[in-house]
């Protein structure tokens, strides 16, 4: 137990679905993320937020959204998904102090988009 | 760009062996970190790497960081069945926090 929960562990969709990722961090941290987990793809950072607030956001299309109301917690909200789209999704969080942080990662949402 | 080579990218090892998987990344970088993930689990953090010439130990596991070549191994010594799972290199690239730049993973297969 890594102090990172997500909800649901797996997700079934449909393309015009809309559905939301959750992720709780018990750790006190103050930055977290969402990683994308494809097969024979690295993980790929998707968001950051520092304090709440969006610090970084590496392309991705529009039809994930994310929110972060509070430091403890993380949302993904999805809609009109594509099957390319069906990967692991990861959140982590950190104690952001300068540089020698470390993550801590969830279990993941296994993603399917049909 | 930063990016992340390891190789190799599947191994498949007898117990009692010894091994080393390589990471190496593409441009300046001030910390490197190791992971580990079992099937359907979580990223597990090993190790943090901060400086040139910096080695540390967990058990069978061995990390080291040559920043001058942007090179860091991680040394399984002895290697039993437990250590069978997936090990990630990553990189943060320079200037930002949680920014990892991650390898593709080394699978290891610890057959008896």
């Amino acid at each position: 137990e890594t102090g990172v929960t997500q909800t649901p562990r797996h997700l079934v969709m449909g393309m015009t679905n809309k559905k939301s990722l959750k992720c709780e961090q018990h750790l006190g941290h103050n930055a977290m993320y969402w990683y994308k987990q494809s097969a024979k793809k690295p993980l790929e950072l998707m968001f950051v937020y520092n304090f709440k607030e969006q610090t970084e956001n590496n392309s991705v299309p529009s039809r994930f959204s994310p929110e972060c109301p509070n430091s403890s917690h993380l949302f993904l909200h999805l809609h009109t998904l594509q099957p390319e789209d069906s990967a692991l999704y990861l959140c982590a969080s950190s104690q952001v102090t300068g540089g020698r942080e470390k993550l801590f990662f969830g279990s993941g949402t296994q993603l399917s988009v049909l | 760009e930063l990016k992340v080579e390891q190789n190799p990218l599947f191994l498949s090892m007898q117990e009692g062996k010894n091994y080393t998987i390589y990471c190496n990344y593409s441009t300046t970088s001030d910390r490197l970190y190791w992971y580990r993930q079992d099937p359907g689990k979580s990223l597990e953090s090993l190790f943090v790497l901060l400086s040139n010439g910096a080695v540390k130990q967990e058990g069978r596991l061995m990390a080291s960081l040559d920043t001058k070549a942007r090179l860091s191994t991680l040394h399984i010594t002895a290697a039993v069945h437990d250590l069978s799972a997936t090990y990630f290199c990553a990189v943060v690239k320079f200037g930002g926090q949680g920014n990892l730049i991650f390898g593709k993973g080394t699978k290891l297969s610890v057959k008896p």
